[in-house]
């Protein structure tokens, strides 16, 4: 069975630092690119970044481009979500998510197969 | 890039349909979208993708009462024979060099 094993709850301050863990199991890790979605409170799902285990190769979404950081080890089938200074205002939860991908003529059609479960992270003072 | 344009809620009586409704904005009408379900309190579960070409294929253990089908831009998610436990979030998603996802629609069943 395909499985992404997530992290559990963090609690931090502003200013704190932060990297939170996604483990794939059920299929070859490095065979398909795993990211991260974040949901605000009562809000909708926003598109991070993805990252493509065999060659470590990264997409971020504009929004979150320089705001966090996005690895993989693939010795633990393991990708990883890390920001060096956190704000309120990443409080949300996030989620792991396999991505599959279609090849046609000219272009590439990345979707989500498979999600975590979740990280929740807050951050108050 | 992509704008996905879906209604913010919908409503249906348990053991009716409903179909839902994602809006590909203008020159994106081809674009393949996949669908997503989100009960509250859980993680999102995929669904099925569907293309511009109408054919869609779902995802493991996705009961047959759900369905997908498309108009132009539009791509539609339909729901037949409404459980209680259909009451969710529904996320339309694609991708244009980076994910992109609709607003999301509340669904309510009755």
């Amino acid at each position: 069975e395909v499985q992404l094993v997530q992290s559990g709850v963090e609690v931090k301050k502003p200013g704190e630092s932060l990297k939170i863990s996604c483990k794939g199991s059920g299929y070859s890790f490095t065979n398909y690119w795993i990211g991260w979605v974040r949901q605000m409170p009562g809000k909708g799902l926003e598109w991070m970044g993805i990252i493509y285990p065999g060659d470590s190769h990264v997409k971020y979404g504009p929004s979150f481009q320089g705001q966090v950081t996005i690895s993989v080890d693939n010795f633990i089938s393991t990708a990883y979500l890390q920001w060096s200074s956190l704000k309120a205002s990443d409080t949300a939860i996030y989620y792991c998510a396999r991505h599959e991908v279609l090849h046609g003529s000219g272009w590439d059609y990345y979707y989500i197969d498979v999600w975590g479960k979740g990280t929740t992270v807050t951050v108050s003072s | 890039q992509p704008v996905l344009t879906q209604s913010s809620s919908a409503s249906a009586s348990l053991g009716s349909s409903v179909k839902l409704t994602c809006t590909l904005s203008s020159g994106h009408s081809e674009y393949i979208i996949a669908w997503h379900q989100q009960q509250p309190g859980k993680a999102p579960r995929y669904l099925m993708k569907i293309g511009g070409d109408g054919r869609y294929s779902k995802g493991s253990g996705v009961p047959d009462r759900f369905s997908a089908s498309i108009s132009g831009a539009d791509r539609y998610l339909t729901i037949s024979n409404l459980q209680s436990e259909d009451e969710a979030d529904y996320y339309c998603e694609t991708w244009d060099n980076r994910g992109v996802f609709g607003g999301g629609t509340k669904l309510t069943v009755l």
